[in-house]
């Protein structure tokens, strides 16, 4: 149990959906993440948010739409997905320290199947 | 994008060798190498978090070093047990970026 929550952890979803994924971490961290791991390839970050501030989101296309109504809960909303978006999706926290010493703190991740 | 590069890609070794990897990545505006434990069907857990140019940290039987001006850390695993077995990944703090990972280094232990 690492505090990090995401569900669901399994979804299948049509190219035509609209999904959200969601992510809750009871740690009383100031940051959360949104990162993509597809197969053979290192783990991408998508969205940043600090103090419920986006600060990076690293030319997602919009077809992903963050969220984060307060500093535990954090959203990514699927629309219009294709493919090639299948993977796992991770969200993590953190105590943002401004220098990146704050140790990222990972869900179980939600994997995400596009038909 | 940074570049962060990790080898090997993936690694098997007898329960009882000693291991080690290695993580290489950009010196310059360098703030920070994280290291991280990754278990199938498991969620990343962090090892190490270090930042001073000759660093060396340790956790049970795994240990850790940094080399800023070269920019490269390795990562040690003496004794290595079958529980061993994971993906191990290591992440760049620079300047002007977030936190970057390298492709990990999968390590399976046999009994």
């Amino acid at each position: 149990e690492t505090g990090v929550t995401q569900t669901p952890r399994h979804l299948v979803m049509g190219m035509t959906n609209k999904k959200s994924l969601k992510c809750e971490q009871h740690l009383g961290h100031n940051a959360m993440y949104w990162y993509k791991q597809s197969a053979k390839k290192p783990l991408e970050l998508m969205f940043v948010y600090s103090l419920e501030e986006r600060v990076e989101n690293n030319s997602v296309p919009s077809r992903f739409s963050p969220e984060c109504p307060n500093s535990s809960h954090l959203f990514l909303h699927l629309h219009t997905l294709q493919p090639e978006d299948s993977a796992l999706y991770l969200c993590a926290s953190s105590q943002a320290t401004g220098a990146g010493t704050g140790e990222l703190f990972f869900g179980e991740g939600s994997r995400l199947t596009v038909l | 994008i940074l570049n962060v590069e990790q080898s090997p890609q993936s690694l098997h070794v007898q329960e009882g060798d000693s291991t080690n990897f290695t993580c290489s990545f950009p010196s310059s505006n360098f703030y920070a190498l994280h290291w991280y434990r990754w278990e199938t069907a498991k969620s990343p857990e962090a090892l190490f978090v270090m930042t001073l140019n000759g660093d060396e940290k340790k956790k049970g039987r795994i240990s850790a070093t940094l080399n800023t001006k070269e920019g490269y850390s390795y990562l040690y695993i003496k004794g290595s047990q079958p529980e061993d077995s994971a993906t191990y990944l290591c992440a760049s703090y620079n300047a002007g970026n977030m936190l970057t990972f390298g492709g990990g280094t999968r390590l399976m232990v046999k009994p």
